[in-house]
């Protein structure tokens, strides 16, 4: 049983270009969670998404960011016109059916903005 | 002032010596306990998980919480080189539409020295 799958493992972008970021959870689970790790720092909440629903964006930057993750297919981080500033790693983590289970953490993209 | 407070260490000691490894936390609607491991450059990965004030073990590993003290603490008996890693306390509360948000210490680096 393979584990949540996140893709690109490591992703360069330019300022203002867009970045990409998606994550394929564990088979079986349908609750997707992205969280944000900056140099230094914990890991911090950003979104948690059910098939085809944003159930809590508490803590998404207001702006640039957006997430989804469709009836068919990975879910998608997006973050529009990246900044210095948007360069961390960004896990990705899902759940069983409950959505109150332990979450299950991907290996991460390590997103570097130059 | 952080809603989890964990001390980020780094934290070096010889292989065999005990590791105590503690966080404080301050929101009451934080109701199940976990710690991670995380290698460099990896995911975290889940060691051990509790509800309860008390103690839960698990081969080496000892996790304790104390719900009135908002303490936790992670305890690793026998250290091993390989027990060199990032350990974080999450702190997970369920979300009215569901689900749950977990809230991350920064983090303690601990090295076990042969």
């Amino acid at each position: 049983n393979a584990g949540v799958m996140q893709n690109p493992r490591h992703l360069v972008r330019r300022r203002g270009q867009e970045a990409r970021l998606r994550c394929s959870p564990m088979k079986g689970h349908s609750h997707v969670y992205w969280y944000r790790q900056l140099p230094e720092e914990g890991l911090k909440f950003m979104v948690y998404l059910q098939k085809e629903n944003i159930i809590d964006e508490s803590g998404m930057p207001k702006e640039r960011f957006s997430a989804e993750f469709p009836k068919e297919g990975p879910s998608i981080l997006r973050i529009q016109q990246v900044v210095r500033g948007d360069s961390a790693a960004y896990f990705c983590a899902s759940s069983p059916q409950t959505g109150t289970d332990t979450q299950y953490f991907g290996p991460g993209t390590r997103l570097t903005v130059l | 002032q952080k809603e989890v407070e964990q001390d980020p260490g780094p934290l070096s000691v010889p292989e065999g010596a005990i590791v105590s490894l503690n966080c404080t936390y301050s929101n009451s609607a934080f109701q199940y306990f976990m710690w991670y491991r995380q290698y460099s450059r990896k995911g975290p990965e889940l060691l051990m998980y509790t509800y309860s004030s008390g103690n839960k073990e698990d081969g080496r590993f000892t996790a304790q919480v104390d719900k009135s003290s908002k303490y936790i603490s992670l305890f690793i008996r026998d250290s091993q080189p390989s027990d060199s890693a990032t350990y974080l306390c999450a702190m997970r509360e369920i979300l009215t539409g569901g689900g749950n948000k977990l809230t991350f210490g920064t983090g303690t680096q601990l090295k076990v020295e042969l």
